[in-house]
Formats: C-alpha cells, sequence, structure tokens
C-alpha cells in the first residue's frame, strides 16, 4: 500500500490552524469500522511518536489541539492552534497489512 | 514505564554484518508484536522487520533473507542480525512495540553506516 502526503513542507504561524493530508493506494477501512491509518510526529532528532491512531484516536497524552479524520484513502491531520513545539516532520503509516507503510512526511516549520 | 534502548550499531563494509540488541524494560518482548523499524539519512520511515508473539517473523523485501530477528527471553531482548550488509542498509535502526496497528513505543534508535 503507497501512502502519498502532501504538501511536503507546510510553514505555520503560531495560534493558527494547519492542515496536511494523506492518502492511500487502497482503502484502509476495516470490516470492524476502523480506518488503519496512524499519524506520528518526529520532532528534531528525536524518535518518532504516536499521535494519532485509528484514523481518529489521540494516543496517551497528546494535546487535544491534534485531531484526525478522514475514512477510506484519504485521511486528514489538523492541528487546531500550532505551538512552537509542534514542529517537526509528520508522517502517516497504514497499519491494515504488513508491510507497514509510511508517507513521505509533511515537514512543519515556523514561518 | 515503557523503555526500548538500542545498541550494537557502527561502521562495517559492504558485505559485513552486524547485531542489532534492543533491550526492553516495562513489558515483555515475547509478548508484544515487536518491530525494526529504521530511516535513511535524511530520508523516510521504512519497517524492516516484526517479530510476532508466536515467534513467527516477517520482512521487508529489502532485507529478506539477509536479516533474521529474534528475542532474547533472558535479556528480554529483541535482536537482528544483518547480514551481507549493502550501502543502502545504512541509517537509523529503531525498535518499537507494535499495539494492535501502531508503534505506540520506540527506542532512541542506533545508528548503522555501511560503507568502505
Amino acid at each position: 500500500i503507497v501512502m502519498t502526503q502532501s504538501p511536503l513542507s507546510l510553514p505555520v504561524t503560531p495560534g493558527e490552524p494547519a492542515s496536511m493530508s494523506c492518502r492511500s493506494s487502497q482503502s484502509l477501512l476495516h470490516t470492524n469500522g476502523y480506518n488503519y491509518v496512524d499519524w506520528y510526529l518526529q520532532k528534531p532528532g528525536r524518535s518518532p511518536q504516536l499521535l494519532i491512531y485509528v484514523g481518529s484516536l489521540r494516543a496517551p497524552g497528546v494535546p487535544d489541539r491534534f485531531s484526525g479524520s478522514g475514512s477510506g484513502t484519504d485521511f486528514t491531520l489538523k492541528i487546531s492552534r500550532v505551538e512552537a513545539e509542534d514542529v517537526g516532520v509528520y508522517f502517516c503509516m497504514q497499519g491494515l497489512q504488513t508491510p507497514r507503510t509510511f508517507g513521505q512526511g509533511t515537514k512543519v516549520e515556523i514561518k | 514505564e515503557v523503555q526500548l534502548v538500542e545498541s550494537g550499531g557502527g561502521l562495517v563494509q559492504p558485505g559485513g554484518s552486524l547485531r542489532l540488541s534492543c533491550v526492553a524494560s516495562g513489558l515483555t518482548v515475547t509478548s508484544n508484536y515487536m518491530s525494526w523499524v529504521r530511516q535513511a539519512p535524511g530520508k523516510g520511515l521504512e519497517w524492516v522487520s516484526v517479530l510476532n508473539t508466536d515467534g513467527s517473523t516477517d520482512y521487508a523485501d529489502s532485507v529478506k533473507g539477509r536479516y533474521i530477528v529474534s528475542s532474547d527471553k533472558f535479556k528480554n531482548a529483541l535482536n537482528l542480525q544483518m547480514n551481507r550488509l549493502r550501502v543502502d542498509d545504512t541509517g537509523v535502526y529503531y525498535c518499537a512495540r507494535q499495539s494492535e496497528s501502531s508503534f505506540d513505543h520506540w527506542g532512541q534508535g542506533i545508528l548503522v553506516s555501511v560503507s568502505s
């Protein structure tokens, strides 16, 4: 399954909303009703961290300014009000099949 | 608190071998699905292999036949034996716990450099 993210670069203003997209080459909707897409943030020099799983559920400790939506092949990650600590590369990943596959990443940086 | 600590990386010539280890605390390796994910310099993430709870394994096509994933019950560790290394195997290797479909805990990563 090929995962395609856009945009690849996203300049953001603190306090403003931000949105990024992820598209899969085949549906990630399972018969159980969950969409098997995750979102990860890799801050500069750090390991990736799980933000959103099964499309819309926030991982423990993730601020509620992060939200995930979408179904089938089109997914979106939104940040309601960007903070300086949100800079880094955001990756989507499909968890439906092995091999797990990731998008190319969206690099978020402060304007 | 879950901690995953990788070791064993370094510089190796093409065709050589390395063995990575990921020691876990706060979870039991053999009771969890455990994966290796790598990241080439300046690039994205690539899933490499998984060790399932039943002991079965799976690999990315790019490493199949060259890499072997295993566990050490006594050290509570996940291992990755990497043979016939190529220049394009260079990168940071992360071990990660797979909870259901997601990677919810990651190690700090270990650098593997393959160069002559």
